[in-house]
Parts: C-alpha cells; sequence; structure tokens
C-alpha cells in the first residue's frame, strides 16, 4: 500500500511569511495526525482528525497555525506569520483509527530565516 | 499527566554488542507504551509497543523491550548490533489509551561501530 505523502519535503521561508504543508494520507485511514518536531526533541502532537473533524488541538498555536482536513482525506498545515522558533520538522501521520497505530510520512522541514 | 524520559542522547556500540536503550514513563493511568525508529530524513516507523498482556513485547528488526511497572520502565533491547540499526529511537507513552496521541520522549541516537 502507498505510505503517507507530504510534500514539500523541504522549505525555506523568512519570519512573518506564511506557508502551507499538504498531507495525504494512506487510503482509509480515517485518523490524521500532524506532528511538530524540533531539532534535538520528540515528535509533539499538534492537530489530531477523526474524519473531518478535529479531535484535539489543544497544542495548536491557533494565533497563527491552522489546520483543515475537508473531505475527510487530504490535510493542509498553515502557519501565518511564521516566528524563527517554527523551524522543525513537520510530520503528518495517519492510522485505520484512534486505537490502532501510526504511519507517518517523511516529513518536511521547515527552516524559518 | 504523562510523561517519558529517555536516558542518555546518544548510544554507542560496537557491532555485535547488545543494545540497551532506556526509557522511564509517568502516567496515571495503566500505560500503553511504543518505540519507534527514526533513519535520516525520514519519518517514524513503529518498533513495537504495549498495550495489554505479556510484559516482554518484540518488535521488528530482533528488538525486544520489557514493560515493568514496579519500575516504570520500558527499555528497549537487542541483543546483537548491526550496522543498520543506527537510527534515533523515541519512547512514546499514549494520552487517554489513543495509539495515537502520544507524548515521545527526546530520542537516543544509537551509532554502531564496525
Amino acid at each position: 500500500e502507498a505510505g503517507v505523502a507530504q510534500s514539500p519535503r523541504y522549505k525555506i521561508i523568512e519570519k512573518r511569511q506564511s506557508v502551507a504543508f499538504w498531507c495525504n494520507p494512506i487510503s482509509g485511514h480515517a485518523t490524521l495526525y500532524w506532528y511538530q518536531q524540533i531539532l534535538g526533541q520528540g515528535p509533539k502532537l499538534l492537530i489530531q482528525f477523526q474524519n473531518n473533524g478535529v479531535v484535539d488541538d489543544s497544542q495548536l498555536p491557533k494565533d497563527r497555525f491552522s489546520a483543515e482536513r475537508l473531505k475527510g482525506v487530504d490535510s493542509t498545515l498553515k502557519i501565518q506569520p511564521a516566528k524563527l522558533e517554527d523551524s522543525a520538522v513537520y510530520l503528518c501521520a495517519s492510522s485505520s483509527g484512534t486505537n490502532s497505530p501510526l504511519h507517518f510520512g517523511n516529513g518536511t522541514r521547515l527552516t524559518v530565516t | 499527566a504523562q510523561s517519558v524520559t529517555q536516558l542518555g542522547s546518544h548510544v554507542s556500540v560496537s557491532e555485535g554488542a547488545l543494545v540497551l536503550l532506556r526509557c522511564n514513563y509517568s502516567s496515571s493511568v495503566p500505560p500503553y507504551l511504543f518505540w519507534y525508529v527514526q533513519y535520516p530524513n525520514q519519518g517514524l516507523q513503529l518498533l513495537l509497543k504495549y498495550t495489554t498482556g505479556a510484559t516482554l513485547v518484540k518488535g521488528i528488526n530482533g528488538f525486544e523491550a520489557e514493560f515493568k511497572k514496579s519500575e516504570t520502565s520500558f527499555h528497549l533491547t537487542k541483543p546483537s548490533a548491526h550496522m543498520s540499526d543506527a537510527a534515533e529511537y523515541f519512547c512514546a507513552v499514549s494520552v487517554g489509551g489513543s495509539q495515537g496521541n502520544l507524548i515521545f520522549g527526546k530520542g537516543t541516537k544509537l551509532s554502531v561501530k564496525p
């Protein structure tokens, strides 16, 4: 089966600019997650979707980050405006349900200068 | 609240030697515990998990881990290291019984010397 697809793989922007990341989960996976992995740290959950509804966004900085999952398939994560501390790898993961293991994409590495 | 502590940000072993990566957790409820591996420029891959039942869990690539409630530990071991095991390893604990809403440790980078 095809894995979780993410694009772009790399992105460099200046602070205060906006950026968007895209994720296509494994076909049929109802649950989708966005994790932020800052260099030297483990991934941190930003938002969890079940189909096209938000299950948990308690750690999403909502003043600058937004995410959507239209039609319960693809998802986009947006940052506007970006800050230096947003430099990280943004990982998308999907699973067939909340009690099923995660399948991760290869991530998008964001550098904010 | 749940948390995970991985002892040692960097572990180096010789090829053929025992691999031991340490993980301690804190959880107010019976935990689900996980080990993930991350190769350079890739996403995370599940090595093994403990949810319920047998406390010794076997995973892929010859790795295993033992859940020890009395020690709040879930250490990862492999009897004989291979060069291809060089990667970063993350221990994680679940939130609310979900296998997707996870709290990760800071990771341990494993180097394998020839």
